[in-house]
């Protein structure tokens, strides 16, 4: 069965002191791997894809890297704005059937 | 470029009634998939549509169902609401792999 799990389920930092969140997957057939934000009383927003083992991707202080069995979201200095759920999933399936599997998420507060 | 709506943004209801809610994706995007989320299972996923089929479909029982128009917007329906199906509904739009997410309906069964 294709499972995510993320950790820690929470977090909090102070502001300024960069952290990683953690996302571990064990499935069959991955075609991708996203994170997202995901804000209170909102949609998650899209953040990165990542396709293969040794990429990485940034936007402005978050960084996301893939290896073949995690990924893990790098926030260097946050701020309190950075205060939100993160969620990994991975995109499972073939042949244009695809479907996204998703973590719990780790809910982080950066305090001011 | 607007992003996905959707329709109502909040919705009570009470056990055993039906409800239908509504998706429309992002201009262009011909897939739109559905899921669930509740604090204790996280985001689920429902089904999936692309041009008007059901490409995909989660582990829910028959009591939800979905379908998408020509003009690539859909529907999901839920019958017979049981006080679990209490969660923030969200769908999301994609035109090859991201999915991008709309701001859910909100759905309370009383």
């Amino acid at each position: 069965e294709d499972q995510v799990t993320q950790s820690p389920e929470a977090l909090r930092l102070q502001e300024g002191e960069s952290s990683s969140l953690n996302c571990s997957y064990t499935v069959s057939g991955l075609r991708g791997l996203f994170w997202y934000r995901q804000d209170p009383g909102k949609g998650p927003e899209f953040l990165f894809t990542l396709y293969s083992a040794g990429e990485e991707k940034e936007k402005e202080r978050l960084k996301a890297t893939l290896t073949k069995k995690e990924s893990f979201l790098h926030i260097t200095a946050p701020k309190p704005e950075d205060s939100a759920t993160y969620l990994c999933a991975v995109q499972v399936g073939q042949g244009g059937s695809e479907k996204l599997v998703f973590g719990k998420g780790t809910k982080l507060t950066v305090n001011p | 470029k607007a992003g996905v709506t959707q329709t109502p943004r909040y919705l009570i209801k009470t056990r055993g009634q039906q409800v239908t809610l509504s998706c429309s994706p992002i201009s262009g995007h011909r897939s739109v998939s559905w899921y669930q989320q509740t604090p204790g299972q996280g985001l689920q996923f429902l089904f999936e549509y692309f041009s008007e089929t059901q490409r995909n479909k989660g582990n829910f029982p028959g009591r939800f169902s979905g379908r998408q128009f020509s003009n690539s917007r859909s529907e999901m329906n839920v019958s017979t609401l049981e006080l679990g199906d209490s969660a923030l509904y969200l769908c999301a739009s994609s035109l090859v792999y991201e999915q991008f997410f709309g701001p859910g309906t909100r759905l309370t069964v009383l």
